[in-house]
């Protein structure tokens, strides 16, 4: 069975320091590996990604990943952080293949001070 | 282009009571699935139609939860009777008919059973 664990359910950091939201899947095939935010009043909005191919993807507003397969892991990054990126993010992992079922974690709640 | 549009935004219902939930997927969208977020706990996956028909309802809690796309346009979720324990965030997402294809989804209908 499929699981992700996103470590925090709150963090916060200050405007222009480094964002690190954590994500842990488990998985027994390859997985696809997403990360999603809920900005406030918002539906859920697609960051970014990983299917195949480059372990590093970039997403939209600065963000990006790395898949670990080794440590099972598809952390997201931002150098700096912005005010605007207060919201919520959840990290999802699903079968490679026609079955789109997204299994999700807890999801993080980011808060930027100024 | 429109998004994906859930109505009602916010429904409070007593316990006993029937509630309707609707869904427009973007136009063109033959995947069309339903998601919950219970409060504290992660979204979850309720079923996936794919046009008219479902293509996977292995997560709807029980037969209360009633979902249809006549025609393959828009979705209803009916839940009846509502129970406490019903209450949650639905959300609503469209993708287009590809391996990879991004989910979009709606900004969610909140059910309130009291």
């Amino acid at each position: 069975a499929q699981s992700v664990t996103q470590l925090g359910s709150h963090v916060s950091v200050s405007e222009g320091a480094l964002v690190l939201l954590r994500c842990n899947y488990s998985s027994s095939v390859p997985p696809y590996l997403f990360w999603y935010v809920q900005y406030p009043n918002q539906g859920l909005q697609l960051l970014l990604k990983y299917t195949t191919g480059a372990t590093l993807v970039k997403g939209i507003n600065g963000f990006e990943a790395e898949f670990k397969k080794s440590e099972t892991s598809f952390h997201l990054t931002k150098p700096s952080a912005h005010m605007s990126d207060a919201a919520e993010y959840f990290c999802a992992v699903r079968r490679a293949g026609n079955n789109r079922k997204l299994i999700w974690g807890l999801g993080t709640s980011l808060a930027v001070n100024p | 282009e429109a998004g994906v549009t859930q109505f009602p935004s916010h429904s409070v219902i007593e316990k006993g009571q029937t509630v309707t939930l609707r869904c427009d997927p973007i136009s063109g969208h033959d995947n069309l699935y339903w998601y919950r977020r219970v409060m504290g706990k992660e979204i979850k996956f309720l079923l996936h139609f794919v046009k008219e028909s479902k293509q996977d309802e292995s997560g709807m809690p029980n037969n209360r939860f009633l979902a249809e796309r006549t025609g393959g346009t828009y979705s209803t979720l009916k839940v009846q009777p509502a129970e406490l324990e019903d209450s949650g965030v639905y959300f609503c997402a469209s993708s287009q008919e590809q391996n990879t294809g991004e989910l979009f989804f709606g900004e969610g209908s909140r059910l309130t059973v009291l």
